[in-house]
């Protein structure tokens, strides 16, 4: 069965500087990862996902994620925040060649400061 | 505007009413997905329909009862809820039941049980 770490349930940024949110995934077999956000009172929007292409994958909005396998992780950043990227994010995992669920983590809410 | 619809947004009901949830997709897509969000809680899936036949309930209670009339439509019909009922209901769909496939969702019904 899969699982997602995703440490630190807060994050806090200054305008303009880099976002790292951080997410570690357990999987017996090669996994596929998304990133989704949350902004207020909406419903979630994917932000990029990887399916065993590219180990780098973009997104929108600025941000990417790196797919680490031998640290398991998958780390979403930005290298400059803005105002507007104030919003939950949650990393999720599924695994490949199967029908299994996502199964999403608890969530980072990242606050960025003028 | 991610193609799926959620109505009401908003749902205030008492311990012994009956009410309803409802969900459209305009995406084409096959399978549709009830999730329950709480604070502090990861989303948890509670029902899957894959081409309108239940394929997943995650030991949600009685009181939540799924309806799929066709691929594009879902309802969950809620009665005798509880106060810890209270939370955010999120329908989604994706192309398909398959892992890799990118689940969309809609902005949520949120709902108060008094």
């Amino acid at each position: 069965a899969q699982s997602v770490t995703q440490l630190g349930s807060h994050v806090s940024v200054s305008e303009g500087a880099l976002v790292l949110l951080r997410c570690n995934y357990s999987s017996s077999v090669p996994p596929y990862l998304f990133w989704y956000v949350q902004y207020p009172n909406q419903g979630l929007q994917l932000l990029l996902k990887y399916t065993s292409a590219a180990t780098l994958v973009k997104g929108i909005n600025g941000f990417e994620a790196e797919f680490k396998k031998s640290e398991t992780s998958f780390h979403l950043t930005k290298p400059s925040a803005h105002m507007s990227d104030a919003a939950e994010y949650f990393c999720a995992v599924s695994d490949q060649g199967g029908s299994e669920k996502l199964v999403f983590g608890k969530g980072t809410k990242l606050t960025v400061n003028p | 505007e991610t193609g799926v619809t959620q109505t009401p947004r908003h749902l205030v009901m008492g311990m012994t009413n009956k009410k309803s949830l409802k969900c459209e997709q305009h995406l084409g897509h096959n399978a549709m997905y009830w999730y329950k969000q709480s604070a502090k809680k990861p989303l948890e899936l509670m029902f899957v329909y894959s081409l309108e036949e239940r394929v997943e309930n995650n030991s949600v209670p009685s009181r939540f009862s799924p309806e799929c009339p066709n691929s594009s439509h879902l309802f969950l019909h809620l009665h005798t809820l509880q106060p810890e009922d209270s939370a955010l209901y999120l329908c989604a769909s994706s192309p398909g039941q398959a892992s890799g496939n990118t689940i969309y969702f809609g902005e949520g019904s949120w709902l108060t049980v008094v």
